[in-house]
């Protein structure tokens, strides 16, 4: 089945910025998406890009997408003790948003040191 | 704004009791799924449902079971608890985007 790769743990430094790196193999993938998850709490998604997009920036967060190399990141600028959670990547080729063809990465832990 | 809601938050319960998960959406979503997740850990599609009186089971096998009677409303019941059922359950919708409710952290002893 279709496969989405994440690394499980980033630590950086308050003020630095933070790249999450995830890769999937789905060719047909049409949009790609990142989920916050902080302790005891549901999944909140942060944002998402078609993949005929390259990039996209909303405030602190930029997201890059290389659909020949099937890498998607997401960059926090200036991170801060808020942004401490676990990051999800998904993909999906179905157009609908439907979840049952959404492949979710295993998440990555960001851990801010002070 | 949250705009699907789960209840409880928190629940402890012995072994061998029925319970149920309640999820609930406003947004008139037709598709609605529940997830399982181990702290800190990947999900696990274990359920989902694509309007009322749709079920299906999702990638991970449940001893749980489903029911959609209504669109905004997609219970999920565990006639049996079992320690082995201890975990957080996530509820979501999809429109355009997958929206999760806050879950529920089961705990069985």
């Amino acid at each position: 089945g279709e496969d989405v790769e994440q690394s499980l743990f980033l630590s950086v430094r308050e003020g630095d910025s933070s790249v999450i790196n995830c890769t999937y193999t789905d060719s047909s993938s049409t949009y790609l998406y990142w989920y916050k998850q902080e302790p005891g709490a549901g999944l909140q998604l942060l944002t998402y890009i078609f993949s005929n997009m390259d990039m996209k920036q909303d405030q602190r967060l930029t997201v890059l997408l290389n659909k020949k190399d099937k890498h998607l990141s997401l960059r926090i600028a200036d991170t801060q003790t808020g942004d401490s959670a676990i990051y999800f990547c998904a993909e999906t080729p179905d157009s609908g948003g439907g979840a049952d063809g959404l492949t979710f990465g295993k998440g990555t832990h960001l851990i801010i040191q002070p | 704004e949250a705009d699907i809601y789960q209840t409880p938050r928190y629940l402890v319960i012995g072994t061998g009791k029925k319970i149920t998960l309640e999820c609930s959406q406003t947004m008139g979503h037709d598709k609605m799924y529940w997830y399982q997740q181990d702290p800190g850990m990947e999900l696990h599609l274990i359920h989902y449902s694509y309007g009322v009186n749709s079920t299906e089971k999702g990638d991970l096998s449940s001893e749980s079971t489903v029911s959609r009677i209504r669109t905004e409303h997609f219970p999920l019941t565990l006639e049996s608890a079992r320690p082995s059922h201890t975990s957080q359950y996530l509820c979501a919708s999809s429109g355009i985007t997958l929206a999760f409710g806050q879950g529920t952290r089961l705990t069985v002893v």
